[in-house]
């Protein structure tokens, strides 16, 4: 079964720190993974992705990918009020054009 | 670039009625697009994928016959809710693949309310 876990917080931090968001998959014949924001009653909007291990950064934004362990990671820098949201993670398998999402992570930065 | 939209945004019916959902790629073509339907504070649930020029594939536990997809073009997909009832009242986003990696585009969603 392929199944994507995400801690469901509220993972709180202060505003101008660093927020890191992880989240976990079950099947090594995974492709891609994907990161989405979603705002209280507004659809996902997709902040990055990334396919191979190591890190890839995108503004304040760093995803980091360890296919060996399993796990990817998504770090914001310099966290403002504007980043509260929920964060989802999704994994492309292999073979596969859907996407399986984790129930996402709400993170809250607080002023 | 990969912009999705959706029409209309909110929409409330009468039980027993249907309702049409459409979503655009405004600025790609999709060959493929996905419905999801999110419940207040519950995660995305994927309903079927929609394949321009063929019948859509759906997921366990959804009813084609009531969620009745359409794809005639690369462009258009279009959701239609048949004989709606209160329980089908949900939030429904469409997606749409682009890019090298096939990331997907959500629209803004369409909350519909049935009463």
């Amino acid at each position: 079964q392929k199944e994507v876990e995400q801690n469901s917080g509220p993972l709180s931090v202060p505003e101008g720190a660093i927020a890191s968001l992880n989240c976990t998959y079950s099947d090594r014949g995974s492709q891609s993974f994907f990161w989405y924001r979603q705002y209280s009653g507004k659809s996902p909007e997709l902040i990055m992705f990334i396919y191979s291990n190591g890190d890839k950064e995108d503004g304040r934004f760093t995803a980091q990918l360890n296919k060996a362990s399993q796990y990817v990671s998504l770090l914001i820098r310099d966290s403002q009020p504007s980043d509260s949201a929920t964060y989802l993670c999704a994994v492309r398998y292999s073979g596969y054009s859907t996407l399986t999402f984790g129930k996402g992570t709400m993170l809250l930065v607080s002023p | 670039g990969a912009v999705v939209s959706q029409h209309p945004s909110w929409v409330i019916c009468k039980s027993g009625t249907s309702v049409k959902i459409e979503c655009r790629s405004l600025d790609f073509q999709a060959t493929t697009m996905f419905w999801y339907r999110q419940f207040p504070k519950q995660s995305l649930m994927l309903m079927a994928t929609s394949n321009e020029g063929s019948k859509a594939t759906y997921e366990q536990g959804v009813e084609k016959d009531k969620f009745l997809i359409n794809h005639a073009s690369l462009t258009l997909s279009t959701l239609t809710v048949t004989s709606a009832h209160p329980e089908d009242s949900s939030f429904y986003i469409c997606s749409a693949s682009h890019g090298a990696y096939n990331e997907q585009f959500f629209g803004p969603g369409t909350r519909l309310t049935v009463l």
